[in-house]
């Protein structure tokens, strides 16, 4: 079974600049997550998607924070203007459902900020 | 919303010794409990979970303990081994009214002396 895709792997920006994310989950996984890790630091829930459909997007900075899955499959996290506390590990997961189903991760991207 | 408190921060043992990481959670809606080990620079790997109707669950030399009364949940490795050596993360979820949302503990780096 082919695991959850990410891309970039990494990607290096200056502040103020646009950024995005790719993420293919896993085939006929219907919920979708995008989770920013600062070093050091667990990973942390920015938005989560059931097939096309926002359920949680509480903890994304929606002004200049972005996401987007159309048709229920692949999704796109875009920043814009980054700041310099933007830089992290932005990892993609994927899980069956929502009720307690193993939640599987990509490789992340990994952005850095000058 | 749900916070998950992780301890200790890192851990140095022997190997063959065993490890203990400990995860306390202050929801108690809360009612899914996975434990990812992440080595450095790579994805999160589930490694094993536990639903609040269980109390312990093992697979080969890891095993969860879950004490719901105490909010406090447990992760033992036995004849520990360098490759065991990582950053381990725990989490918790209030599955379907959270719609299966992660909120993970701070992680606790592992180190297997050989």
């Amino acid at each position: 079974e082919a695991g959850v895709a990410q891309s970039p792997r990494y990607k290096i920006i200056e502040k103020r600049q646009s950024v995005a994310f790719w993420c293919n989950p896993i085939s006929g996984h219907a919920t979708l997550y995008w989770y920013q890790q600062i070093l050091g630091q667990g990973p942390k829930l920015l938005i989560q998607f059931q097939n096309n459909g926002v359920v949680d997007d509480s903890q994304l900075p929606k002004d200049r924070f972005s996401a987007e899955r159309l048709k229920g499959v692949d999704s796109t996290l875009k920043i814009q203007p980054a700041k310099l506390e933007d830089s992290a590990v932005y990892l993609c997961a994927s899980s069956l459902g929502t009720s307690n189903q193993p939640q599987h991760f990509g490789d992340g991207t990994r952005l850095s900020i000058l | 919303g749900e916070n998950v408190e992780q301890h200790p921060s890192t851990l140095s043992v022997q190997e063959g010794d065993s490890a203990v990481i400990k995860c306390t959670y202050s929801d108690s809606a809360s009612n899914y409990f996975p434990w990812y080990k992440q080595e450095l620079g790579k994805r999160p790997q589930l490694i094993i979970d536990i639903r609040s109707n269980v109390g312990e669950k093992k697979d080969q030399r890891i095993a969860v303990t879950l004490n719901k009364t105490a909010k406090h949940f447990s992760l033992h490795i036995t004849e520990t081994q360098p490759e065991d050596s990582a950053v381990y993360f725990c989490a918790a979820s209030m599955g379907g009214t959270s719609y299966g949302k992660l909120t993970f503990g701070q992680g606790t780096i592992l180190t297997v002396h050989p």
